[in-house]
């Protein structure tokens, strides 16, 4: 079955880049399915971030959609996020996920395990 | 965005209880509505999908129902495994937002 496995710094300095990469494995990324990222600041809820489906097409949550880059690596069966101007409010657990289904009925089926990023200089 | 509302925000819970979690939507989603539940350190996993749709491996003990604004989870027979965070989300418009949680603690 198909898995899902975040990797990246746990660590990055106000004003710079957060980047996160996500390894497909047990499935291609070339599947008919969107990739998601989403966040979860220590105690709180979740965020969507954004997906991209295998062509390079991408969604983007407006509220950070300035600042966020999702991309597809097809040889390495991976995407990965690149967040921008980070801020401490951006430190929490980034989390990959597959999203199913088609028009308005979809759903993140299969999850990563989470990787916590902590903003501070 | 369209905002989702749950509550109670917490609720305590013997084993072998009825727990219902209600979640609402700031407009009409049609039946665009999932559940997840999340226990400590570890990622969301599906419950339910389509507002009333169990996901693959889910125990029938989990049902969901609703349509519109008004979504309920309802869990029959509360087991051990079960005291987490749930969370729905819908997936009418983009983004996809999720409500802010019901943690079901142990009584």
């Amino acid at each position: 079955q198909v898995q899902l496995q975040e990797s990246g710094p746990g660590l990055v300095k106000p004003s710079g880049t957060l980047s996160l990469t996500c390894a497909v494995s047990g499935g291609s990324i070339s599947s008919s399915n969107w990739w998601s990222w989403v966040r979860q600041p220590p105690g709180k809820g979740l965020e969507w971030i954004g997906e991209i489906y295998h062509s390079g097409s991408t969604n983007y949550n407006p509220s950070l959609k300035s600042r966020v880059t999702i991309s597809v690596d097809k040889s390495k069966n991976q995407f990965s996020l690149k967040l921008s101007s980070v801020t401490a409010a951006d430190t929490a657990v980034y989390y990959c996920a597959r999203r199913r289904g088609a028009g308005y009925e979809y759903y993140m089926d299969v999850w990563g395990k989470g990787t916590t990023v902590t903003v501070s200089s | 965005d369209i905002q989702m509302t749950q509550s109670p925000s917490s609720l305590s819970a013997s084993v072998g209880d009825r727990v219902t979690i209600t979640c609402r939507a700031s407009q009409s989603i049609s039946s665009y509505l999932n559940w997840y539940q999340q226990k400590p350190g570890k990622a969301p996993k599906l419950l339910i999908f389509a507002a009333s749709s169990l996901q693959s491996g889910v125990p029938s003990r989990f049902r969901g129902s609703g349509s519109g604004t008004d979504f309920t989870l309802t869990i029959s027979r509360l087991q051990p495994e079960d005291f987490a965070t749930y969370y729905c989300q819908q997936s009418y418009n983009t983004p996809p937002t999720f409500g802010g949680g019901t943690k079901v603690e142990i009584k």
